[in-house]
C-alpha cells in the first residue's frame, strides 16, 4: 500500500510563476519530510526537508509546507525557471526507522 | 569527493542471464538501499541493509539478491527470475536511524534486457 501518494502526475508552469507541486501520506509516525529533485537518466538529488515539528522550511525559492492535520504537504517553487523541469519525489521517514517512503512523482514543465 | 558510484551506467544484458549491479559509497553510511524506477511508479525498495552482513526485503524483492560484505559496497544482482528486470536502477546511503537526514543516491544504471 503506498504510504506516499504524489496525485498529480504531471504540471505545467509559466516562466516566472508559482510552481505547486502537493505530496499527501498516511502513516501518522512519519516525522521528516523530503522532496528531491530528478532529471532523466540521472539520481535523485535532495532539495529540501522538513521536520515535523514545524510547518514551513524555506530556502531560497523553494518552500515546503506541512499540515499535519491533513496529512499534507507541498512545495512552493517561486519563481518558475526552466531550469527546474524535472520530476519531483516527496519521500518521508520515521527518523527512528531505517526506511524512506517516496511518491509516485511528479514532472514539472516550466515553460518559457 | 563523497558520494555514491554506481556501474555501469548503461547494461544489456541477454534474457535468462544474471547480471550484478556495482554501488560503492565513501561516505561512511551505514544505511544503503536499492530502489527500482519505472515510468509511473516511483521509486520501489527492492532491498536494504543496515550494517554489514546483513540486510531486509523490501517491497519488490523477488527476482533480485543483494551482500553487504563491505560497508562500502552493496551489489545488486538481478537474476534470471526477475520477470520485468528491464527498469532504472538506482542505490542510496544513509545515516542510520539519526534524525532529520536525507538519502543520498548515485546516479543510477539503466539494465536492458533483450
Amino acid at each position: 500500500d503506498q504510504q506516499v501518494k504524489q496525485n498529480s502526475p504531471s504540471l505545467s508552469v509559466q516562466e516566472g510563476r508559482i510552481s505547486i507541486l502537493n505530496c499527501d501520506y498516511t502513516n501518522s509516525m512519519f516525522d521528516y519530510f523530503l522532496w528531491y529533485k530528478k532529471y532523466p537518466a540521472e539520481g535523485p538529488t535532495f532539495l529540501i526537508s522538513i521536520s515535523s515539528i514545524k510547518d514551513k522550511n524555506e530556502d531560497g525559492r523553494f518552500t515546503v509546507f506541512l499540515n499535519k492535520s491533513a496529512k499534507h504537504l507541498s512545495l512552493h517553487i517561486v519563481p518558475s525557471q526552466p531550469g527546474d523541469s524535472a520530476v519531483y519525489f516527496c519521500a518521508a521517514r520515521v527518523n527512528t526507522g531505517n526506511q524512506f517512503y517516496f511518491g509516485t512523482g511528479t514532472s514539472l514543465t516550466v515553460i518559457p | 569527493d563523497g558520494g555514491i558510484t554506481q556501474s555501469p551506467k548503461y547494461l544489456f544484458r541477454k534474457e535468462g542471464q544474471n547480471v550484478t549491479l556495482s554501488c560503492e559509497q565513501n561516505l561512511n553510511h551505514d544505511a544503503m538501499y536499492w530502489y527500482r524506477q519505472d515510468p509511473g511508479q516511483g521509486l520501489r525498495l527492492i532491498y536494504y541493509s543496515q550494517i554489514v552482513n546483513d540486510f531486509q526485503k523490501g517491497d519488490i524483492a523477488e527476482g533480485y539478491s543483494v551482500s553487504r560484505e563491505k560497508k562500502e559496497s552493496f551489489p545488486l544482482t538481478v537474476t534470471s527470475a526477475q520477470k520485468n528486470p528491464t527498469a532504472f536502477y538506482l542505490c542510496a546511503s544513509s545515516i542510520l536511524r539519526a534524525t532529520n537526514t536525507e538519502a543520498f543516491f548515485g546516479q543510477g544504471t539503466r539494465l536492458t534486457v533483450v
